[in-house]
């Protein structure tokens, strides 16, 4: 059973075109919820961590959210940089992180 | 924050043969982690290690597998018997100097048995 289902799978945006991504969890006792950027051939890179429902945290084009049962990943006006695979993960009791199969985000010219 | 470096970055091995990965702090962080990631699958847990010491370690993480800090700054990850399966990209993280858990990741190591 998964505990991270991320959605959609891959996402084709224009340039400029805002969207959001969804993450959705089922684990208790959620120590927290983490989103990365991973680029192919790369390590996964570190962009936020929010803890409680109703956090909210923002990096340039990116703002992220916290439900009880789901975190967005929203992206403003995106450029081709943005072009990556955003991998949403989250850790229980302890520090292991449980992730989920990633977003393929590509934003076109 | 600087993450962590990996050696080497690409490692082609037979079946059966062993192979050790290193994962070199860039300062002396006590908590770390081994995860891998097969081609187009999500990333998996291996093991955490804290102060020297396996602290969690996941079903994967099974007795082809150890860890060490053999001289207190690498820290090692070997696969005594390499199996086809275990073709995948292996990543080194260490948690943030804060505490809160997040975990910064190296470039990783790109093992591929032949």
């Amino acid at each position: 059973e998964d505990q991270v289902t991320q959605s959609p799978e891959a996402l084709r945006l224009q340039e400029g075109e805002s969207s959001s991504l969804n993450c959705s969890y089922t684990v208790s006792g959620l120590r927290g919820l983490f989103w990365y950027r991973q680029d192919p051939g790369k390590g996964p890179e570190f962009l936020f961590t929010l803890y409680s429902a109703g956090e909210e945290k923002e990096k340039e084009r990116l703002k992220a959210t916290l439900t009880k049962k789901e975190s967005f990943l929203h992206i403003t006006a995106p450029k081709p940089e943005d072009s990556a695979t955003y991998l949403c993960a989250v850790q229980e009791g302890n520090y292991q992180l449980i992730w989920g199969a990633g977003t393929k985000l590509i934003i076109k010219p | 924050e600087p993450e962590v470096t990996q050696t080497p970055s690409h490692q082609v091995t037979q079946m059966g043969q062993e192979v050790i990965l290193r994962c070199v702090p860039i300062s002396n962080h006590l908590y770390f982690y081994w995860y891998r990631q097969i081609l187009g699958q999500k990333v998996e847990f291996l093991v955490s290690f804290y102060n020297n010491e396996i602290s969690e370690k996941s079903e994967i993480f099974d007795d082809q597998f150890s860890v060490e800090r053999p001289d207190g700054s690498n820290f090692t990850l070997k696969i005594r018997s390499t199996k086809l399966e275990d073709s995948a990209m292996y990543f080194c993280a260490r948690t943030g100097t804060g505490g809160r858990g997040e975990q910064f990741f190296g470039p990783g190591t790109r093992l591929t048995v032949l």
